[in-house]
Order: structure tokens, then sequence, then C-alpha cells
């Protein structure tokens, strides 16, 4: 069992172009989520999905898009990439349970130059 | 606004105990939840809270006062491999994770 993969692992990207980041997850999670991890600041939340069909934004939605076609994958999109989008892409599926604890993949990190 | 206060950095003897402390102002409690992150890694879960006490699971331990909106994470036997930030995070009311901006824990032998 995976749990959740993300791709790439890191990239270097030049301003104004368009980037997808790939999340994908198998343990049929109905929510997931993307966050950006900066240092100094919490983790905070770009997009969210409770179930496929459905997203929603976070706290800091400017400049990305999500899709959710099915339960497994929830790729994150940087239309026209700016440098202050520079940080570390986690994305996480949550297990519906009493807690719904949020289970993490091992992140992206992305620079914009 | 919210808000979740950690201390930045915090420094243990291997051997030794250390307490976490987190302090939120948030919309709404849901739950308290403790994430482990080793540099480079992605968090990983460690324990969660939603009724005021304390939970015990192994050498990790974690208390929650709702009415202080006060928090611990208690390490004991501390192992090198225990080296790694410490992330607090409360579920508001709208259910999205409040997340610290976490604290680093230095183990020296």
């Amino acid at each position: 069992i995976a749990g959740i993969t993300q791709a790439p692992t890191s990239q270097i990207l030049a301003a104004g172009r368009r980037m997808t980041l790939r999340c994908t997850q198998d343990m049929r999670h109905n929510a997931m989520y993307w966050y950006r991890q900066d240092l100094g600041l919490g983790l905070r939340l770009i997009h969210y999905s409770n179930t496929a069909g459905t997203t929603g934004k976070g706290e800091v939605p400017d400049g990305y898009s999500v899709s959710r076609a099915n339960t497994d994958d929830f790729p994150l999109t940087l239309a026209s990439a700016v440098p202050s989008q520079t940080s570390v892409y986690f994305c996480a599926s949550s297990d519906g349970t009493d807690t719904d604890t949020q289970y993490f993949g091992p992140g992206t990190r992305l620079t914009v130059l | 606004g919210q808000n979740i206060d950690q201390p930045t950095e915090m420094t243990a003897t291997e051997g030794a105990i250390v307490q976490i402390n987190c302090t939120y102002q948030t919309s709404g409690f849901n739950g308290l939840f403790w994430y482990q992150q080793h540099a480079g890694e992605a968090p990983t879960f460690l324990s969660y809270n939603v009724l005021d006490g304390l939970e015990e699971k192994g050498r990790f331990s974690s208390f929650l006062s709702r009415s202080k909106g006060y928090s611990y994470l208690l390490l004991k036997e501390l192992q090198m491999k225990d080296s790694a930030s410490y992330l607090c995070a409360v579920r508001d009311s709208n259910y999205q994770l409040i997340w610290g901006a976490g604290t680093k824990l230095i183990i020296k032998p």
C-alpha cells in the first residue's frame, strides 16, 4: 500500500510557466487537501475536496486551481507561476473516522525563479 | 483572527523528558492534533485530543484544556530520533485544521 504519492519530488520553474503538481492516494479517502509550508509559518490550506466532484477554497487559494475527477487523484495547478509560490507543497487525505485524521504525502519542493 | 502559538525551538538531552506547549485561539474547536515532522519529510500523526485530559501513547502523551485554550505534548525517555519539528493543529468550526508554525526539538547526547 503506497498511501499518498506526489510528483514531482522537486521542480525548478520559470516565472509565468504553468505547472501541475500531482497527488494520488490509494486509501479510498473521500477528503483531500493541498497545503503549502513556508519557513516560520504553519501549514496553510490552499484548496480542499470533501468528495469526488467537489472542491473548496482554503486560506490561500489565489493563483492555484484544483480538480477532483475521481476519488484517487487531486492535482494542483499553478496557471502562471510567481516567485512567491516558491514553497513545499503537501497533499493530504483524511480517513473519515471520528478523528478524521489527515495523512500526508511526501511533498513537492517547488522553486519559481 | 485565528492563532496557534508554540515555541520556535527547544533543546533537551537524550533520556530526559520534554514538554512542548501549544496555545490556541480559534473560531470553534473540534479537536487538537499533534504531528511530528522530520526535516525534509512529511508530517506524521502523533495524537488527537477532543476532551480535556491526558492521552497517553507509549513515550508520548498529549494533554488538553479547552477552557484555557492550551495543550502540551510530553515526550519521555528522549531518543536521538525524536529530533524533529512538532506541529500543533486545531480543527475549527469550519472543520478545517489551523496549524501552528511548529516547534523544532533538538536532542543532545
